[in-house]
Protein backbone atom coordinates (compact mmCIF):
# COMPACT_ATOMS: atom_id res chain seq x y z
CA UNK A 1 0.00 0.00 0.00
CA UNK A 2 1.04 3.82 0.21
CA UNK A 3 3.31 5.00 2.16
CA UNK A 4 5.30 8.06 3.71
CA UNK A 5 8.90 7.29 5.18
CA UNK A 6 10.67 10.36 6.71
CA UNK A 7 13.84 11.09 8.73
CA UNK A 8 13.54 10.33 12.26
CA UNK A 9 14.28 13.42 14.71
CA UNK A 10 14.28 15.15 17.16
CA UNK A 11 16.75 17.26 14.84
CA UNK A 12 18.36 20.40 17.17
CA UNK A 13 19.89 22.99 14.73
CA UNK A 14 20.69 26.67 15.50
CA UNK A 15 19.35 29.50 14.47
CA UNK A 16 20.22 30.62 10.65
CA UNK A 17 20.97 26.72 10.03
CA UNK A 18 20.44 25.04 6.79
CA UNK A 19 17.59 22.49 7.23
CA UNK A 20 16.77 19.30 5.04
CA UNK A 21 14.22 17.05 6.29
CA UNK A 22 14.52 13.75 4.40
CA UNK A 23 11.22 12.30 3.00
CA UNK A 24 10.56 9.11 0.43
CA UNK A 25 7.32 7.17 -0.50
CA UNK A 26 5.57 4.50 -1.81
CA UNK A 27 2.57 5.27 -3.92
CA UNK A 28 0.57 3.50 -7.03
CA UNK A 29 0.18 5.97 -10.01
CA UNK A 30 0.73 10.61 -9.79
CA UNK A 31 -0.09 10.91 -5.88
CA UNK A 32 0.32 14.70 -4.38
CA UNK A 33 2.37 15.67 -1.99
CA UNK A 34 3.03 17.80 1.11
CA UNK A 35 4.13 19.08 3.86
CA UNK A 36 2.57 20.02 6.66
CA UNK A 37 3.67 21.54 10.11
CA UNK A 38 2.54 21.23 13.92
CA UNK A 39 3.12 23.91 16.11
CA UNK A 40 3.22 23.05 20.01
CA UNK A 41 -0.35 22.47 20.76
CA UNK A 42 -1.86 23.07 17.60
CA UNK A 43 -3.36 21.51 14.66
CA UNK A 44 -2.04 20.72 11.39
CA UNK A 45 -1.27 23.51 9.06
CA UNK A 46 -0.69 22.94 5.37
CA UNK A 47 3.35 24.02 4.76
CA UNK A 48 3.56 23.78 1.29
CA UNK A 49 2.16 21.19 -1.75
CA UNK A 50 3.57 19.85 -5.23
CA UNK A 51 1.16 17.82 -7.02
CA UNK A 52 2.82 16.71 -10.14
CA UNK A 53 6.49 15.51 -10.67
CA UNK A 54 9.13 18.17 -10.63
CA UNK A 55 6.44 20.72 -9.11
CA UNK A 56 8.48 23.08 -6.37
CA UNK A 57 6.46 23.77 -3.84
CA UNK A 58 7.46 26.83 -1.55
CA UNK A 59 6.29 28.82 1.11
CA UNK A 60 7.82 31.05 4.44
CA UNK A 61 11.37 29.84 2.96
CA UNK A 62 10.46 26.63 2.87
CA UNK A 63 10.77 24.49 -0.43
CA UNK A 64 10.32 20.98 -1.49
CA UNK A 65 10.98 19.30 -5.01
CA UNK A 66 8.54 16.62 -6.21
CA UNK A 67 11.42 13.85 -7.51
CA UNK A 68 9.26 11.19 -9.24
CA UNK A 69 12.79 9.48 -10.44
CA UNK A 70 13.97 9.08 -6.45
CA UNK A 71 10.15 8.95 -4.95
CA UNK A 72 11.29 12.12 -2.58
CA UNK A 73 10.09 15.10 -1.63
CA UNK A 74 12.87 16.70 0.80
CA UNK A 75 11.67 19.67 2.52
CA UNK A 76 14.70 22.63 3.16
CA UNK A 77 15.09 25.52 4.75
CA UNK A 78 17.91 28.15 4.36
CA UNK A 79 18.26 29.90 7.67
CA UNK A 80 15.85 28.63 10.08
CA UNK A 81 14.41 30.76 13.41
CA UNK A 82 13.69 29.73 16.51
CA UNK A 83 9.67 30.44 15.26
CA UNK A 84 10.44 27.60 13.16
CA UNK A 85 10.41 24.75 16.11
CA UNK A 86 7.89 22.54 15.58
CA UNK A 87 6.58 18.84 14.04
CA UNK A 88 6.74 18.80 10.62
CA UNK A 89 4.90 15.96 8.41
CA UNK A 90 5.88 14.50 5.17
CA UNK A 91 2.60 12.97 3.40
CA UNK A 92 0.83 12.58 0.04
CA UNK A 93 -2.74 12.37 -1.33
CA UNK A 94 -4.08 8.97 -3.04
CA UNK A 95 -5.68 9.83 -5.47
CA UNK A 96 -7.17 6.50 -6.11
CA UNK A 97 -9.05 6.77 -2.98
CA UNK A 98 -10.77 9.64 -2.61
CA UNK A 99 -7.95 12.26 -1.77
CA UNK A 100 -7.15 10.53 2.18
CA UNK A 101 -3.87 11.71 3.36
CA UNK A 102 -1.17 9.37 4.68
CA UNK A 103 1.00 10.91 7.20
CA UNK A 104 4.77 10.38 7.57
CA UNK A 105 5.63 9.83 11.64
CA UNK A 106 6.68 13.28 11.81
CA UNK A 107 9.64 15.03 12.70
CA UNK A 108 10.68 17.38 15.44
CA UNK A 109 12.46 20.00 15.15
CA UNK A 110 14.42 22.63 17.75
CA UNK A 111 15.96 25.73 17.14
CA UNK A 112 17.83 26.91 19.48
CA UNK A 113 19.13 30.76 19.42
CA UNK B 1 -14.75 32.98 6.89
CA UNK B 2 -14.51 30.46 9.57
CA UNK B 3 -12.24 27.71 9.23
CA UNK B 4 -12.92 23.70 10.34
CA UNK B 5 -14.37 23.56 14.27
CA UNK B 6 -14.63 20.91 16.16
CA UNK B 7 -15.80 20.34 19.98
CA UNK B 8 -15.10 19.54 22.07
CA UNK B 9 -11.71 20.99 22.75
CA UNK B 10 -10.90 18.57 25.49
CA UNK B 11 -12.39 15.58 27.06
CA UNK B 12 -11.64 12.58 29.53
CA UNK B 13 -13.79 9.62 29.34
CA UNK B 14 -13.10 5.88 31.32
CA UNK B 15 -12.71 2.76 29.90
CA UNK B 16 -15.60 1.09 28.30
CA UNK B 17 -17.36 4.14 28.17
CA UNK B 18 -18.52 5.94 24.57
CA UNK B 19 -17.74 9.29 23.18
CA UNK B 20 -19.17 11.70 20.35
CA UNK B 21 -16.85 13.86 18.75
CA UNK B 22 -18.36 16.59 16.55
CA UNK B 23 -16.78 18.60 13.14
CA UNK B 24 -18.56 21.90 11.17
CA UNK B 25 -16.54 21.81 8.06
CA UNK B 26 -15.87 25.14 5.97
CA UNK B 27 -19.16 26.49 4.62
CA UNK B 28 -19.76 25.00 0.72
CA UNK B 29 -17.24 22.05 1.44
CA UNK B 30 -18.94 18.77 1.00
CA UNK B 31 -16.36 16.00 2.10
CA UNK B 32 -15.33 15.77 6.02
CA UNK B 33 -12.55 13.17 6.83
CA UNK B 34 -11.25 12.43 10.15
CA UNK B 35 -8.13 10.93 11.86
CA UNK B 36 -6.29 9.25 15.16
CA UNK B 37 -3.07 10.98 15.64
CA UNK B 38 -1.29 9.16 18.57
CA UNK B 39 0.80 11.05 20.61
CA UNK B 40 4.68 11.12 19.14
CA UNK B 41 2.65 9.91 15.52
CA UNK B 42 1.48 11.06 12.53
CA UNK B 43 -2.30 11.05 11.81
CA UNK B 44 -3.59 8.01 10.75
CA UNK B 45 -6.90 7.86 8.56
CA UNK B 46 -10.00 7.06 10.13
CA UNK B 47 -13.30 7.65 7.76
CA UNK B 48 -14.41 9.85 4.93
CA UNK B 49 -17.87 10.96 4.03
CA UNK B 50 -18.70 12.70 1.36
CA UNK B 51 -22.60 14.03 0.77
CA UNK B 52 -23.11 11.77 3.74
CA UNK B 53 -21.98 8.77 2.54
CA UNK B 54 -18.85 6.47 3.40
CA UNK B 55 -16.58 6.85 0.88
CA UNK B 56 -13.31 5.95 2.65
CA UNK B 57 -12.65 4.21 5.55
CA UNK B 58 -9.53 3.57 7.30
CA UNK B 59 -7.95 0.18 9.69
CA UNK B 60 -10.06 1.07 12.72
CA UNK B 61 -12.45 -1.63 14.72
CA UNK B 62 -15.89 -1.62 14.32
CA UNK B 63 -16.06 0.42 17.10
CA UNK B 64 -15.51 3.43 15.31
CA UNK B 65 -18.01 4.79 13.18
CA UNK B 66 -18.84 8.02 12.22
CA UNK B 67 -21.85 9.85 10.21
CA UNK B 68 -22.33 13.39 7.86
CA UNK B 69 -25.46 15.11 8.53
CA UNK B 70 -27.64 17.33 5.67
CA UNK B 71 -25.77 20.27 6.61
CA UNK B 72 -22.11 18.54 6.18
CA UNK B 73 -21.36 18.59 9.89
CA UNK B 74 -19.98 14.78 11.06
CA UNK B 75 -19.58 13.32 14.13
CA UNK B 76 -17.26 10.54 14.89
CA UNK B 77 -18.44 7.96 17.58
CA UNK B 78 -16.13 5.67 19.68
CA UNK B 79 -17.61 3.21 21.69
CA UNK B 80 -16.08 0.72 24.60
CA UNK B 81 -12.88 3.32 24.71
CA UNK B 82 -9.90 1.71 24.97
CA UNK B 83 -7.15 3.10 27.05
CA UNK B 84 -5.59 2.77 23.33
CA UNK B 85 -7.70 5.53 22.20
CA UNK B 86 -6.35 8.16 23.75
CA UNK B 87 -5.38 10.41 20.96
CA UNK B 88 -5.87 13.57 19.09
CA UNK B 89 -8.95 13.27 16.74
CA UNK B 90 -8.39 15.51 13.59
CA UNK B 91 -11.32 16.52 11.12
CA UNK B 92 -10.65 17.85 7.72
CA UNK B 93 -12.61 19.39 5.25
CA UNK B 94 -12.62 19.67 1.38
CA UNK B 95 -14.68 20.81 -1.31
CA UNK B 96 -15.50 17.19 -2.90
CA UNK B 97 -14.33 13.98 -3.10
CA UNK B 98 -14.20 13.05 -6.51
CA UNK B 99 -11.46 9.91 -7.13
CA UNK B 100 -8.96 10.82 -10.04
CA UNK B 101 -9.66 14.45 -9.40
CA UNK B 102 -6.17 16.69 -9.82
CA UNK B 103 -6.37 17.98 -6.21
CA UNK B 104 -8.27 18.48 -3.30
CA UNK B 105 -6.96 20.47 -0.33
CA UNK B 106 -7.94 18.70 2.73
CA UNK B 107 -8.15 22.02 5.67
CA UNK B 108 -7.92 20.61 9.29
CA UNK B 109 -9.30 21.69 12.14
CA UNK B 110 -7.69 22.09 15.88
CA UNK B 111 -8.21 18.84 17.06
CA UNK B 112 -10.34 16.71 20.25
CA UNK B 113 -8.24 16.03 22.68
CA UNK B 114 -9.52 12.44 24.02
CA UNK B 115 -7.95 11.02 27.06
CA UNK B 116 -9.20 7.55 28.10
CA UNK B 117 -8.43 6.63 31.72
Amino acid sequence: GNSVTQMEGPVTLSEEAFLTINCTYTATGYPSLFWYVQYPGEGLQLLLKATKADDKGSNKGFEATYRKETTSFHLEKGSVQVSDSAVYFCALSDKTSYDKVIFGPGTSLSVIP
Amino acid sequence: DAGVTQSPTHLIKTRGQHVTLRCSPISGHKSVSWYQQVLGQGPQFIFQYYEKEERGRGNFPDRFSARQFPNYSSELNVNALLLGDSALYLCASSLVALAGASYNEQFFGPGTRLTVL
